[in-house]
């Protein structure tokens, strides 16, 4: 079965600076991976996906993030935080019927 | 299009209770899948429907929770009896074929709290 960490249950950034959410996955094939993010009282909603045509992913809301085979990472970034960015933000990989993912980040942005 | 409908969003029962919760997916979508969360951990599968048969039930926790896919459209998920252990937060999502591929589209869960 696959695994899926995400380095750090919280994050906190400011307003306009970098967001740099982490993930690692266990696969030993090339996966498909994603991103989904949960606005308060919202559901999943997708950010973005890798399906190995580019490994530099561009996703809604400016967030993009780069598949590195090498260290199994897919982290997402965005350059310049959003009020509108706070949520909670969930990595996954899918792996025959089955998504698994992260525990979740929680990314807080300060005014 | 409409997306991914569950309801309740929330319910509070007793340990030893019944709850039912409903999803109801794309139309059109064959898969179903159901998901849930406990305390801040990850988001784990539970089950996998592919129009009104179970593909994959092997996330299911124990004889207690039950799972249906009426005529192939909407699901329910019945717990009973519930137990603490039970609460969380339960997600449906759907997809067509290239689900795992392309990505599912969840509805906005159901919270469960067993008092």
């Amino acid at each position: 079965a696959q695994s899926v960490t995400q380095l750090g249950s919280h994050v906190s950034v400011s307003e306009g600076a970098l967001v740099l959410l982490r993930c690692n996955y266990s696969s030993s094939v090339p996966p498909y991976l994603f991103w989904y993010v949960q606005y308060p009282n919202q559901g999943l909603q997708l950010l973005l996906k890798y399906t190995s045509a580019a490994t530099l992913v561009k996703g809604i809301n400016g967030f993009e993030a780069e598949f590195k085979k090498s260290e199994t990472s897919f982290h997402l970034t965005k350059p310049s935080a959003h009020m509108s960015d706070a949520a909670e933000y969930f990595c996954a990989v899918s792996e025959g019927n089955q998504f698994y993912f992260g525990t979740g980040t929680s990314l807080t942005v300060i005014p | 299009e409409a997306g991914v409908t569950q309801f309740p969003s929330h319910s509070v029962i007793e340990k030893g209770q019944t709850v039912t919760l409903r999803c109801d997916p794309i139309s059109g979508h064959d898969n179903l899948y159901w998901y849930r969360r406990v305390m801040g951990k990850e988001i784990k599968f539970l089950l996998h429907f592919v129009k009104e048969s179970k593909q994959d039930e092997s996330g299911m926790p124990n004889n207690r929770f039950l799972a249906e896919r009426t005529g192939g459209t909407y699901s329910t998920l019945k717990v009973q009896p519930a137990e603490l252990e039970d609460s969380g937060v339960y997600f449906c999502a759907s997809s067509q074929e290239w689900g795992y591929r392309d990505g599912y589209t969840f509805g906005s869960g159901t919270r469960l709290t067993v008092v």
